[in-house]
């Protein structure tokens, strides 16, 4: 089985400063490794995915992400945050082929001016 | 190109009802997924669908129910509805590439 821990709940920054969420995984099988954001009253959109090769992984709207196998992470970076990135977002993990993917609690990015 | 729909978008029903979720995948997807979204939590795995059969489930009592249809479109019914049912229950589709794409979802509540 797997699972996932976001490690904050709700991360407050200023616009125009960086931002880095934390997410760590457990499997003991080797996984693909999604992002997604939830607007509000919206469904989630994919920001970005790890599958294989390298470890550092680029989405859409100038998000990023490091896959660390050896400490079972796959932190969330932006350099740069708009007040437009303010939503939820979501670590996911999949066995990968048809398997389910199985999501962490979220953490809600909140973008002050 | 359409992405995933879903109908209703919002509804109401009462303690021991039953309902019917409705999904659209995405143009070319054939694998339909149904997940449960309560408010504060990530979402939860029920179901999923591939070729008209009911591939995977999680841990969801047997009043969560599902159907595929040719069209690949999918249904998902609870039967007993109960207040903790109260939720945002998404729908995501795949083809032959590995991510999922959701719907907007349909906010159900039990009152």
């Amino acid at each position: 089985a797997q699972s996932v821990t976001q490690l904050d709940s709700q991360v407050p920054v200023f616009e125009e400063a960086p931002v880095e969420l934390r997410c760590n995984y457990s499997s003991s099988v080797s996984v693909y490794l999604f992002w997604y954001v939830q607007y509000p009253n919206q469904g989630l959109q994919l920001l970005l995915k790890y599958l294989s090769g390298s470890t550092l992984v680029k989405g859409i709207n100038g998000f990023e992400a490091e896959f660390n196998k050896s400490q079972t992470s796959f932190h969330l970076r932006k350099p740069s945050v708009h007040i437009s990135d303010t939503a939820e977002y979501f670590c996911a993990v999949s066995p990968g082929g048809y398997q389910k993917v199985t999501f962490g609690i979220g953490t809600k990015l909140q973008v002050i001016p | 190109d359409a992405g995933v729909t879903q109908s209703p978008t919002h509804l109401i029903k009462t303690r021991g009802q039953q309902v019917t979720l409705r999904c659209s995948p995405k143009s070319g997807h054939d694998t339909v997924s149904w997940y449960q979204q309560a408010l504060g939590q990530g979402p939860q795995f029920i179901f999923q669908y591939y070729e008209e059969e009911e591939r995977q489930r999680g841990n969801f009592p047997d009043r969560f129910s599902g159907h595929q249809f040719p069209n690949y479109s999918s249904e998902l019914n609870v039967n007993a509805l109960l207040l903790g049912d109260s939720a945002l229950y998404l729908c995501a589709s795949r083809g032959t590439g590995r991510e999922q794409y959701f719907g907007p979802g349909t906010r159900l509540t039990v009152t």
